[in-house]
């Protein structure tokens, strides 16, 4: 199943209200993770089942959306959350999307 | 703690072998799938297939059917990820990650030059 996010780069500024975009190729029922990857690091999960937040990650952090199309919200950007942020299916086997990176205005 | 940690950076050439291990500490090896993933340079991620670390049964993404073999040391609580025959595309960051992808390796870098 293809993944597709948008946009590729994004540029805000720190207290802005972020939101990344991820669309699937064919219904996934909600079986979206969502995960961020710094420089250098693996990646590490935030978000599973579309809309449920990893323990530990802050609230700032939300998944929404449904069938094919899937949204990661950021709500106060902080200059810790610069960083790509991938979407990952696992529907049927499992793809990753080819990431939105984050920097910060 | 539950950690997965890699063995070092690689530089070959091409045609070359090559095996990076994933060793498993905190909980039992046998109890969860262990995942690879692949990341050129730039790039994002690919999955490339995981083993059932009970059967030590290999399953293989489409692009990674040639090549590449999954193995285990279940005494050792190591995973295994064998690259035969390197090619310049196969230069690139491999995770391994528990089953579920909540634990992941820190990666391991491989170079392929000649």
């Amino acid at each position: 199943i293809q993944m597709t996010q948008s946009p590729s780069l994004l540029s805000a500024s720190v207290g802005d209200r972020v939101t990344l975009s991820c669309k699937a190729g064919q219904n996934i029922n909600n079986d979206l993770a969502w995960y961020q990857q710094k420089l250098g690091e693996a990646p590490k999960v935030l978000i599973y089942n579309a809309n449920s937040l990893r323990t530990g990650i802050p609230s700032r952090f939300s998944g929404s959306g449904s069938g094919t199309d899937y949204t990661l919200t950021i709500s106060s950007l902080q200059p810790e959350d610069v960083a790509t942020y991938f979407c990952q299916q696992y529907n049927s086997w499992t793809t990753f999307g080819s990431g939105t990176k984050l920097e910060i205005k | 703690q539950i950690q997965l940690v890699q063995s070092g950076p690689e530089l070959k050439k091409p045609g070359e072998s090559l095996k990076i291990s994933c060793k498993a500490s905190g909980y039992t090896l046998t109890d969860y799938a262990v995942q690879w993933v692949k990341q050129a340079p730039g790039k994002g991620l690919q999955y490339m297939g995981w083993i059932n670390t009970q059967t030590g049964k290999p399953t293989y993404a489409e692009d990674f059917k040639e090549r590449f073999v999954f193995s285990l040391e279940t005494s050792a609580s190591t995973a295994y990820l064998q690259i035969n025959n390197l090619k310049n595309e196969d230069m690139a960051t491999y995770f391994c990650a528990r089953q579920g992808f909540i634990y992941w390796g820190q990666g391991t870098l491989v170079t392929v030059s000649s």
